[in-house]
């Protein structure tokens, strides 16, 4: 299964762009990155996926290399409600059809007023 | 649209007990997926449910168990309790398998004395 490794914390001043990176070097072809953050005493939030191109939505962009071994979130402006643990994710879909999403430790951020 | 709902929010057993947490997913998601969630572990997943079958199941022992009824309520249950099942148990829910989003709960924090 393709692991995911990122650092374990983070600082952002806020109003700045916050990067994260994560490293993913045994991706297979047809697997997606994936970023979801934790929010003290909450669940897991999904903020963004990609498979090879660059995403953005409302909350993040995703940029992914192109051998896809690594990407970066980037949250343009950190406020202190983005202060949280970020999850980097490989999605696998086995051949069964079955799902397989690891999560591992995340890189805990945070923004400093 | 009201979000996925976990009751109990905090529950207190001790070691042999049993425990039942539920689950109510957002309304017309037809998948329900649990995960425990450890500070030593991580979030690991531990089943699926679909149409009120189990479709995938991670690595725990049988004392961990779970069902879905028709109206896609889950819940999951926990028999002869250890101080190891001390844990945040997450339920996440999504309109069909493998859809690309995993909406979570705020989990119910199981303390095992």
């Amino acid at each position: 299964d393709a692991k995911t490794t990122q650092p374990p914390s983070m600082d952002c001043a806020e109003g700045r762009a916050a990067n994260l990176p994560c490293n993913h070097s045994t991706i297979s072809g047809n697997e997606y990155v994936y970023w979801y953050r934790q929010i003290h005493s909450q669940g897991p939030q999904y903020i963004i996926h990609g498979l090879k191109n660059n995403e953005t939505n409302e909350m993040a962009s995703l940029i992914i290399t192109e051998d896809r071994k690594s990407s970066t979130l980037i949250l343009p402006h950190a406020t202190l409600r983005d202060t949280a643990v970020y999850y980097c994710i490989v999605r696998v879909i086995s051949n069964f059809g079955n799902e397989k999403l690891t999560f591992g430790t995340g890189t805990r951020l945070t923004i400093i007023p | 649209k009201a979000g996925v709902t976990q009751t109990p929010r905090y529950l207190i057993k001790t070691r042999g007990q049993q425990v039942t947490l539920s689950c109510s997913p957002i309304s017309g998601h037809r998948s329900v997926s649990w995960y425990q969630q450890t500070p030593g572990q991580g979030l690991q997943f531990l089943f699926e449910y679909f149409s009120e079958t189990q479709r995938n199941k991670g690595n725990f022992p049988g004392r961990f168990s779970g069902r879905q009824f028709s109206n896609s309520r889950s819940e999951m249950n926990v028999s002869t309790l250890e101080l190891g099942d001390s844990a945040l148990y997450l339920c996440a829910s999504r309109p069909d398998r493998l859809n690309e989003k995993l909406f979570f709960g705020s989990g119910t924090q199981l303390s095992v004395l």
